[in-house]
């Protein structure tokens, strides 16, 4: 079955800086990468999206990079702010009649101010 | 748009009784729900996939027996967790896909149970 490794499993950043979190996927039938962005207590919030059909998808600071020859993909945050800390979790969904996500481990994103 | 909603956000119960978590889509139709449970500072670990009007599709080492799934309309689905035991306490996550649209998963807000 699949696997989605994440890596670091922490990272603290200065305000303003950037912030980059990388996953690696086992399964090349895996077509497609959501992002999802957990505060303490709350609900894995959707922030980001990205089918294997595309190699790179921008929402403002937030960007998703896929490389499916490699099977990675990483989220980019850039000009980090404190609202940004929050635990970020990746995922990949095989396809082929399968309906679940494979989530990763999660990375505790810190940014200081 | 999007949004679920989950009831209770949380409930203290004792051991042995039974406690049942729902999960509603509000403002869309989900032919396809997940249970999540989650331990503090890890990952979301699925429980069991719930179509409407069919038997949950439970992941394996969930006991089906003692996590009972009902998705009993488009909007409406419930986890009942039998006689349960202090173990059982843990984060109680819901999510919820659009019929309509590619695999992306809809969050509630969790259901915090602790079992005394």
């Amino acid at each position: 079955g699949e696997n989605v490794e994440q890596h670091p499993s922490t990272l603290s950043v200065q305000e303003g800086d950037s912030a980059v979190i990388k996953c690696t996927y086992s399964d090349s039938a895996s077509n497609y990468f959501p992002w999802y962005k957990q505060e303490l207590g709350k609900r894995p919030q959707l922030i980001i999206d990205i089918r294997s059909n595309v190699g790179e998808k921008k929402d403002q600071r937030i960007a998703v990079t896929l490389n499916k020859t490699a099977k990675h993909f990483s989220l980019h945050i850039t000009e980090t702010q404190p609202e940004d800390s929050a635990v970020y979790f990746c995922a990949a969904h095989r396809g082929g009649g399968s309906e679940k996500l494979v989530f990763g481990k999660g990375m505790k994103l810190t940014v200081n101010p | 748009g999007a949004v679920v909603s989950q009831h209770p956000s949380w409930v203290i119960c004792k051991s042995g009784t039974s406690v049942k978590i729902e999960c509603r889509s509000l403002d869309f139709q989900a032919t396809t729900m997940f249970w999540y449970r989650q331990f503090p500072k890890q990952s979301l670990m699925l429980m069991a996939t719930s179509n409407e009007g069919s038997k949950a599709t439970y992941e394996q080492g969930v006991e089906k027996d003692k996590f009972l799934i009902n998705h009993a309309s488009l909007t409406l689905s419930t986890l009942t967790v039998t006689s349960a035991h202090p173990e059982d306490s843990s984060f109680y996550i819901c999510s919820a896909r659009t019929s309509g649209g590619f695999y992306e998963q809809y969050f509630g807000p969790g259901t915090r149970l602790t079992v005394t």
